[in-house]
């Protein structure tokens, strides 16, 4: 398996824009998450899917971000409209348990956000 | 929200020397992970030690848990060039919840 796939690397984008962040988890993972890494705040749990379907979106900071997972193979991460505010690092995870007992969270490569 | 606090921020070491890091943590949990993150690039999975255990091996890792103190400690041992990175400590509750991630030790080993 080629890891947790994450696109686009970089993104920059005017404020106002929309945003989607994409994500290819492991084959047989059930568990998908969506963490935001920021110097300030450290690594924020966004949301979570467990077999597809959002078990969690506390997380999500505002109604301006949303996610979906259409099916076991890809989500997105969508934010409409951006604001500098949102420029982070956002990573997908995704494990065969929700707390990773056999082999933690296996992350991709991050998608790096600048909002200007 | 942090649950899991990295001590020290900041950590620089000559290569071959050992280096400790610890963790804290408020409430009871499952177990505790221990994460590397190289600059630029995605976490990964180093070791977990569940709430039952006191201590555990990988390599030229240890990692000691207190579940008394809610404190961990990861060592790595006869460190190298290449250890140079952010560790991070996340732990899942005992109901079972998602990782939670302190802010991480960013490591230095110079060669």
């Amino acid at each position: 398996d080629a890891g947790v796939i994450q696109s686009p690397r970089h993104e920059v984008t005017e404020m106002g824009q929309e945003v989607t962040l994409r994500c290819k988890p492991i084959s047989g993972h059930d568990y998908l998450f969506w963490y935001r890494q920021t110097m300030m705040r450290g690594l924020e749990l966004l949301i979570y899917f467990n077999n597809n379907v959002p078990i969690d979106d506390s997380g999500m900071p505002e109604d301006r971000f949303s996610a979906k997972m259409p099916n076991a193979s890809f989500s997105t991460l969508k934010i409409q409209p951006s604001e500098p505010r949102d420029s982070a690092v956002y990573f997908c995870a995704s494990s065969s348990t929700l707390g990773g007992m056999s082999y933690g969270y296996t992350f991709g490569s991050g998608t790096r956000l600048t909002v200007v | 929200s942090q649950q899991g606090e990295e001590d020290p921020q900041a950590l620089s070491i000559q290569e071959g020397e050992n280096a400790t890091m610890n963790c804290s943590y408020k409430t009871s949990i499952n177990n505790l992970q221990w994460y590397r993150q190289n600059s630029g690039r995605g976490l990964v999975h180093l070791i977990l030690i569940r709430s039952n255990e006191r201590e555990k091996h990988s390599g030229r890792l240890r990692v000691t848990l207190d579940t008394s103190k809610k404190s961990s400690s990861l060592l790595i041992t006869a460190s190298r060039a290449a250890d140079t990175a952010s560790y991070f400590c996340a732990t899942v509750d005992s109901g079972n919840t998602p990782l939670v991630f302190g802010k991480g030790t960013r490591l230095s080993v110079i060669a």
